[in-house]
C-alpha cells in the first residue's frame, strides 16, 4: 500500500528566508510524487511532480522539490518565502497507472511572517 | 492545462434533504473520476472512484447508498448526498485524470456542503 507522511503540521518561516516542507513516502514500486497547494475554501492547485529523470524538480511559483530515493523523501523547497505562500500544502503519491487516485499526506500549514 | 469544474461551489441544505454535486471535465474526456472529502484542517480522503458506464467503486467505510455516484458520460460525474445530516457537512472535491500512462490529475475547485 502507498502512503505519504508529512511530519510537520505547521511550518513558520520569516519572509525572505528559505522554506522547506517535508514529505516522505512509501510505495511498492516506482513512485509518482506530487505537491499541491490549497488556499482557504479553494480546491487544490498543482505545484510540481516527479515522474522520472532529474531528482530536482522545479514547479510553479518558484517552488522546487528534491526526490531522494535512498531516504524516500520528496521535500518541497523555496529559496525565498513570500507572505503570499502562506497556505496548506499537500504531498501526494500514486502508482504508475494513470487511472489511480492520489494518496495524500495530512497536509502542512505554512505560515510566512512578514 | 485541463479544466475540471464543480457545481455548485457551495450549498446549504436542511437535514434530511438530498444534494447533487456535479463534476465536469471541460476540455477532455474522463472515463474515471475520483471523489474526495475533506474535513476542516484535515487531508483529502478518497471516497469513491467513478467509472463511466459502470458502477462506482467505494472506499471502505463509505456508504454507497448514502453517497450515490453516477458517471453518465465521459465528461460528467455526479455525487448525490442522500438524506443529508449535519455530519455530512464537508468540502467535496473531484478529480479527473487525463488519458494515457503518464497522466495528470486535475482537481475541481471543490464544493462546500453545509447541512443545517
Amino acid at each position: 500500500a502507498q502512503s505519504v507522511a508529512q511530519p510537520e503540521d505547521q511550518v513558520n518561516v520569516a519572509e525572505g528566508n528559505p522554506l522547506t516542507v517535508k514529505c516522505t513516502y512509501s510505495v511498492s514500486g516506482n513512485p509518482y510524487l506530487f505537491w499541491y497547494v490549497q488556499y482557504p475554501n479553494r480546491g487544490l492547485q498543482f505545484l510540481l511532480k516527479y515522474i522520472t529523470g532529474d531528482n530536482l524538480v522545479k514547479g510553479s511559483y518558484g517552488f522546487e522539490a528534491e526526490f531522494n530515493k535512498s531516504q524516500t523523501s520528496f521535500h518541497l523547497k523555496k529559496p525565498s518565502a513570500l507572505v503570499s505562500d502562506s497556505a496548506l500544502y499537500f504531498c501526494a503519491v500514486r502508482d504508475i497507472s494513470g487511472n489511480t487516485p492520489l494518496v495524500f499526506g495530512k497536509g502542512t500549514r505554512l505560515s510566512v511572517i512578514a | 492545462g485541463a479544466v475540471v469544474s464543480q457545481h455548485p461551489s457551495w450549498v446549504i441544505c436542511k437535514s434530511g434533504t438530498s444534494v447533487k454535486i456535479e463534476c465536469r471535465s471541460l476540455d477532455f474526456q474522463a472515463t474515471t473520476m475520483f471523489w474526495y472529502r475533506q474535513f476542516p484542517k484535515q487531508s483529502l480522503m478518497l471516497m469513491a472512484t467513478s467509472n463511466e458506464g459502470s458502477k462506482a467503486t467505494y472506499e471502505q467505510g463509505v456508504e454507497k447508498d448514502k453517497f450515490l455516484i453516477n458517471h453518465a458520460s465521459l465528461t460528467l460525474s455526479t455525487l448525490t448526498v442522500t438524506s443529508a445530516h449535519p455530519e455530512d457537512s464537508s468540502f467535496y472535491i473531484c478529480s479527473a485524470p487525463t488519458s494515457g500512462r503518464r497522466t495528470e490529475q486535475y482537481f475541481g475547485p471543490g464544493t462546500r456542503l453545509t447541512v443545517t
